[in-house]
């Protein structure tokens, strides 16, 4: 069975810096491109980032590039979103998805989501 | 950046169908994925490459392209069909993901 965890959310202050993982089980990590999707309270869904299977390319929404940073671990099955320079519109649920080809389509499974809270 | 736009909400009596549009230029180029969400949980994939369902999506769920617009079609629509439903493509010209603004669902 695929399983995607995230963990790592929390409340963190305007500035402030926090990394998100994701724990993945059930399939083989390094086949496989990775994104990390975001939907603030009460809105829609917003794609944040997403990195090539062996992590040669990635690519980021312009509000966070600069400020993000998303990589990953493949023989720990681990998915990471360093975030930096945190702002208050980047409160939001976070969750890890996987997309099922070898090149951008769409997303097959998803986490449960880690709640990131930016607030002083 | 490319923009997927969807109506806001659709309303539909049980048994009845439900089209929710989901409008992008040249859309009928790209391929056009759907995804179910209800409160509290995250999303789940109904459809892919514009007409596809995954395995355990009801054969209610359909999705077809024309000119300018995708629409996912729900009939026979049950309560539980009740969500938010959204239009998801990847935009080769940006290299970015792009998700619709999202229709909420109301089963009367």
């Amino acid at each position: 069975e695929v399983q995607l965890v995230e963990s790592g959310g929390g409340l963190v202050q305007p500035g402030g810096s926090l990394r998100l993982s994701c724990a993945t089980s059930g399939f083989t990590l390094s086949t496989y491109w990775m994104s990390w999707v975001r939907q603030a309270p009460g809105k829609g869904l917003e794609w944040v980032a997403n990195i090539k299977k062996d992590g040669s390319e990635k690519y980021y929404v312009d509000s966070v590039k600069g400020r993000f940073t998303i990589s990953r671990d493949n023989a720990k099955n681990s998915l990471y979103l360093q975030m930096k320079s945190l702002r208050a519109e980047d409160t939001a649920v976070y969750y890890c998805a996987r997309d099922p080809y070898d090149r951008p389509e769409y997303f097959d499974s998803w986490g449960q989501g880690t709640l990131v809270t930016v607030s002083s | 950046s490319y923009v997927l736009t969807q109506p806001p909400s659709v309303s539909v009596a049980p048994g009845q169908t439900a089209s929710i549009a989901c409008g992008g230029n040249n859309i009928g180029r790209k391929s056009v994925h759907w995804y179910q969400q209800k409160p509290g949980q995250a999303p789940v994939l109904v459809i892919y490459y514009d007409n596809n369902r995954p395995s355990g999506i009801p054969e209610r769920f359909s999705g077809s392209k024309s000119g300018n617009t995708a629409t996912l079609t729900i009939s026979r629509v049950e309560a539980g069909d009740e969500a938010d439903y959204y239009c998801h493509l990847w935009d080769r010209n940006s290299a970015h993901y792009v998700f619709g603004t999202g229709t909420k669902v109301t089963v009367l």
